[in-house]
């Protein structure tokens, strides 16, 4: 499974859009890229997936590069409640998920 | 029902009791998955179940056994724990499968403590 590196941290003014970059170099060719996140003391909740292309649901956007070697979430207009750690994570078949240490998002008013 | 439920919310044991901690979904997924979380510190895969068999052990200790009963519950039983396995144990579920659709389900965790 792929391993990934993101920033420790980032902040966010509220309104703005989150820009979250994940590297993830080893990723293999056909293992999709997740992102989680996870808000304190809760279980991980999944946001968005993709392999290639790049993808937008009601939560985020995900932007992945030619190479497939690194990605990046966007949350278009990011509020105090997306404050939280967030995962990208590579899937294998096997169903086996290592999850890298994260981007803690602060939203700031 | 998209939800994955974990019961208790909080356990608090000696080391010399034996509890368990129980997680079900309805979702028809095939894979479940038990997870061991440290403050300040990303979610650490233990185990994983696929078609209700043991797919993955993380060289997790022997103290720590898991259970799938059927396709829906998968339990893990504790027994002679110590302090440091104080942790927030996170249940997940997904369908089976290289391709899209198999993210993970979480439920929102047993938070145990190990006195």
């Amino acid at each position: 499974d792929a391993k990934t590196t993101q920033p420790p941290s980032m902040d966010c003014a509220e309104g703005r859009a989150a820009n979250l970059p994940c590297n993830h170099s080893t990723i293999s060719g056909n293992e999709y890229v997740y992102w989680y996140r996870q808000i304190h003391s809760q279980g991980p909740q999944y946001i968005i997936h993709g392999l290639k292309n790049n993808e937008t649901n009601e939560m985020a956007s995900l932007i992945i590069t030619e190479d497939r070697k690194s990605s990046t979430l966007i949350l278009p207009h990011a509020t105090l409640r997306d404050t939280a750690v967030y995962y990208c994570i590579g899937n294998t078949n096997a169903g086996k998920s290592t999850f890298g240490d994260g981007t803690t998002l602060t939203v700031k008013p | 029902d998209t939800e994955v439920t974990q019961t208790p919310k909080h356990l608090v044991m000696g080391m010399t009791n034996k509890k368990s901690l129980k997680c079900e979904q309805h979702m028809g997924h095939r894979a479940m998955y038990w997870y061991k979380q440290k403050a300040k510190k990303p979610p650490e895969l233990m185990f994983v179940y696929s078609y209700e068999k043991l797919s993955i052990n993380e060289s997790v200790p022997s103290r720590f056994s898991p259970e799938c009963p059927n396709s829906s519950l998968l339990n893990l039983h504790l027994h002679a724990l110590q302090p440091e396995d104080s942790a927030l144990y996170l249940c997940a579920s997904s369908h089976l499968g290289q391709g899209p659709n198999n993210e993970q389900f979480f439920g929102p965790g047993t938070r145990l403590t190990v006195l």
